[in-house]
């Protein structure tokens, strides 16, 4: 098992420009979520999915979009990058299963937005 | 609505000595309590939890236990280690399937030797 995979693990972008971050979960959990931690703010909710072909925002989701068109794929897309999108992307998947409730996280992608 | 607050840190500490890392919680229902580490360079994993009042969540020598009382869920270990060193959230969800996970801002811990 792989658990959760994110590519690219660095990238830095031009203001303006575009990119995709790819989250992939190979435990065939129905839930996954994109979070971005910034320095003493903690993990902040972008957007989340329930489960295949459906998305929901969470706290901080302007200036983002997400597509969960298979079930073990997460996608967020920054559509005209800005500075204050420099952060650490984190992905997670969850099992939600009687007394079971455990978030995996990926490792991670560090993006700099110049 | 939910949320969490946690002690700031950074905290340092000499080996073996005793940690607390403090952590309280608002919620509207029901919440059941997390405490995840997240090692330098890695992504978040899952420490302890704890589904209900009273109820102790512990792993690798950390314990934690719900206090619904005082809306607490304290992190405490008895003698740290330097492989401790490490960011720790605390988190909370709402039971019966509730679909987002609310963390707190994260404790820098750091053990010297």
């Amino acid at each position: 098992n792989a658990g959760v995979t994110q590519t690219p693990k660095f990238r830095v972008l031009k203001t303006g420009q575009s990119m995709t971050l790819l989250c992939a979960q190979d435990m065939n959990h129905e839930y996954m979520y994109w979070y971005r931690q910034d320095p003493g703010m903690g993990l902040r909710l972008i957007h989340y999915s329930v489960g295949e072909g459906t998305t929901a925002k969470g706290e901080v989701p302007d200036g983002y979009n997400v597509s969960r068109l298979k079930k073990q794929n997460f996608l967020l897309g920054l559509e005209s990058a800005a500075p204050s999108q420099t952060s650490v992307y984190f992905c997670a998947s969850r099992v939600l299963a009687g007394n079971t409730d455990t978030q995996y996280f990926g490792p991670g992608t560090r993006l700099t937005v110049l | 609505g939910n949320s969490v607050t946690q002690m700031e840190g950074p905290v340092t500490l000499s080996e073996e000595a005793f940690l607390t890392i403090n952590c309280t919680y608002t919620a509207t229902g029901y919440p059941s309590l997390f405490w995840y580490v997240q090692y330098p360079g890695e992504g978040l994993q899952l420490l302890l939890k704890a589904t209900k009042a009273d109820d102790k969540g512990s792993n690798k020598g950390f314990e934690a236990t719900y206090r619904k009382e005082t809306t607490s869920f304290h992190l405490e270990k008895g003698s740290v280690q330097v492989s401790d060193s490490a960011v720790y959230f605390c988190a909370l969800t709402l039971s019966g399937g509730y679909q987002k996970v609310t963390f707190g801002t994260g404790t820098k811990l750091q053990v010297i030797p």
